[in-house]
């Protein structure tokens, strides 16, 4: 059992470039997140999606946008990358009635230059 | 969620309890306090979760007052595998979305 699977693990972009962050689940929830961790800082939520079909935005969504393509695939894209969003990035999924207990995938860590 | 309030970090040693206190003192009737641990270049991990009085698990243990305006989460003899950010979080399970604070960076010494 996997539960929460990114790709890729590590990233360098030049400025300006795009790229999508690919989160895959299953565990069969319904709900699934993309959260942002500057280093030595808290995770800061970007999307939700409470179900299949639906996107909203979280904290920071601003430089990114996001497809729940199905049930276990909710992906991240940066369309025109920027230094500011060098981070480490994370996708999570949880059930529906238990959104506190989430669980997360290894991060992708991406650069910005 | 409810605002919580948790202290930035904490030092302890290799074999003593660590005691880390989230205050939320305006935690709603049908809101629940979740713990997750996040080790070094990890994702966070959920580690405990409780409504009130306490709750015992194979990491941890999570004491809430009868009031509820906080709670601790409780480490026992703690290893330097216990080194890591602490997230003390509030709401109602049912809710949409999950929002973390800065947590309580743990450091663990020999």
């Amino acid at each position: 059992n996997a539960g929460v699977t990114q790709t890729p693990k590590f990233q360098v972009l030049k400025t300006g470039q795009s790229m999508t962050l690919q989160c895959a689940q299953d565990m069969n929830h319904n709900s699934m997140y993309w959260y942002r961790q500057d280093p030595g800082m808290g995770l800061r939520l970007i999307y939700y999606s409470a179900s299949e079909g639906t996107t909203d935005k979280g904290e920071v969504p601003n430089g990114y946008n996001v497809s729940r393509l199905n049930k276990r695939e909710f992906s991240l894209r940066l369309e025109s990358a920027a230094p500011s969003q060098t981070s480490v990035y994370f996708c999570a999924s949880s059930e529906v009635g238990r959104i506190t207990e989430a669980f997360f995938g290894q991060g992708t860590r991406l650069t910005v230059v | 969620l409810a605002k919580t309030t948790q202290p930035i970090s904490m030092d302890s040693y290799e074999g003593q309890e660590v005691n880390i206190t989230c205050s939320h003192n305006n935690i709603a009737t049908n809101d629940y306090i979740t713990w997750y641990q996040q080790f070094p270049s990890q994702g966070p991990r959920f580690i405990i979760q409780g409504y009130k009085t306490k709750v015992t698990n194979e990491v941890a243990s999570l004491f809430i007052p009868a009031d509820r305006k906080s709670s601790t989460l409780s480490l026992p003899r703690v290893s330097l595998s216990d080194t890591a950010v602490y997230y003390c979080l509030v709401g109602d399970s049912s809710a949409s979305k999950i929002i973390f604070g800065s947590g309580t960076r743990l450091s663990i010494r020999p």
